[in-house]
C-alpha cells in the first residue's frame, strides 16, 4: 500500500530559524503538491511540480519560502525565517496528471514560538 | 482563479439520517470536482469524485450530483454513522489548460450523533 511520506511529523521551533519539511512521493507519480491548512484558512496550495518542474508557486510568500524537487523521490519546502504566522499544518500530496486523485502524507505541525 | 465556497462550515445529524453539503464554484472551466474526508489528526483522502461530464456518482452511502449550468455539486451521505464524523472538504479545478491543482472549499464538520 504506496503512501506519500512527510518528515519530520512535529516541529517546534523559534521565531527566525530555518525550518525545512520533506516529502517523498509516490513511486510513479508526476505532479506534488504543497498545502498549508489552518483553521482560518483550511487548504491553501503554496506550490506544485509536475515531472519535478515547478509549475506554480504564487501560494507561496515567495521572501521566505521556497520549494524544490531535487529527485523525483524528494520534494522539499523551507521557510527562512520562519515567523509564529507560519504555525500550521503543512501537507505534500502526489498524484497523477491530468487532474486526478491527490494521495496526501501524514502533514508536518509547525509551531513557531 | 476558481472560487469554492463550501455550505454549511458545521452539520449535526443523528445516526442514520442523512447529510447534505454544498459547493459552489465560480470557474465555467472546471470539470474535475473531488471530495475528501479529513477525520481529526488524520491526512485528508479521497471519498469520491465526479467529472463534468456526468451528473452523478454513488459509491454505497455516499453519492455526489453536479449541476453545470448552476455550477454547484454537493456531497450526499445517506445512513449516517457515527464512523462518518470528520471535516469533509469539496473541491475544483480545470483538467485543461496546462493547470493541475485543485481549489478546497474551507470544509464543513459533520458531527452524526449515536
Amino acid at each position: 500500500d504506496a503512501r506519500v511520506t512527510q518528515t519530520p511529523r512535529h516541529k517546534v521551533t523559534e521565531m527566525g530559524q530555518e525550518v525545512t519539511m520533506r516529502c517523498q512521493p509516490i513511486l510513479g507519480h508526476n505532479t506534488v503538491f504543497w498545502y498549508r491548512q489552518t483553521m482560518m484558512q483550511g487548504l491553501e496550495l503554496l506550490a506544485y511540480f509536475r515531472n519535478r518542474a515547478p509549475l506554480d508557486d504564487s501560494g507561496m510568500p515567495k521572501d521566505r519560502f521556497s520549494a524544490e524537487m531535487p529527485d523525483a523521490t524528494l520534494a522539499t519546502l523551507k521557510i527562512q525565517p520562519s515567523e509564529p504566522r507560519d504555525s500550521a499544518v503543512y501537507f505534500c500530496a502526489s498524484g497523477l496528471s491530468p487532474l486526478n486523485e491527490q494521495f496526501f502524507g501524514p502533514g508536518t505541525r509547525l509551531t513557531v514560538l | 482563479g476558481e472560487n469554492v465556497e463550501q455550505h454549511p462550515s458545521t452539520l449535526s445529524v443523528q445516526e442514520g439520517d442523512s447529510a447534505v453539503i454544498k459547493c459552489t464554484y465560480s470557474d465555467s472551466a472546471s470539470n474535475y470536482f473531488p471530495w475528501y474526508k479529513q477525520e481529526l489528526g488524520k491526512r485528508p483522502q479521497l471519498i469520491i469524485d465526479i467529472r463534468s461530464n456526468v451528473g452523478e456518482k454513488k459509491d454505497q452511502r455516499i453519492a455526489v450530483t453536479l449541476n453545470k449550468t448552476a455550477k454547484h455539486f454537493s456531497l450526499h451521505i445517506t445512513e449516517t454513522q457515527p464512523e462518518d464524523s470528520a471535516v469533509y472538504f469539496c473541491a475544483g479545478g480545470d483538467s485543461g489548460a496546462g493547470s493541475y491543482q485543485l481549489t478546497f472549499g474551507k470544509g464543513t464538520k459533520l458531527s452524526v450523533i449515536p
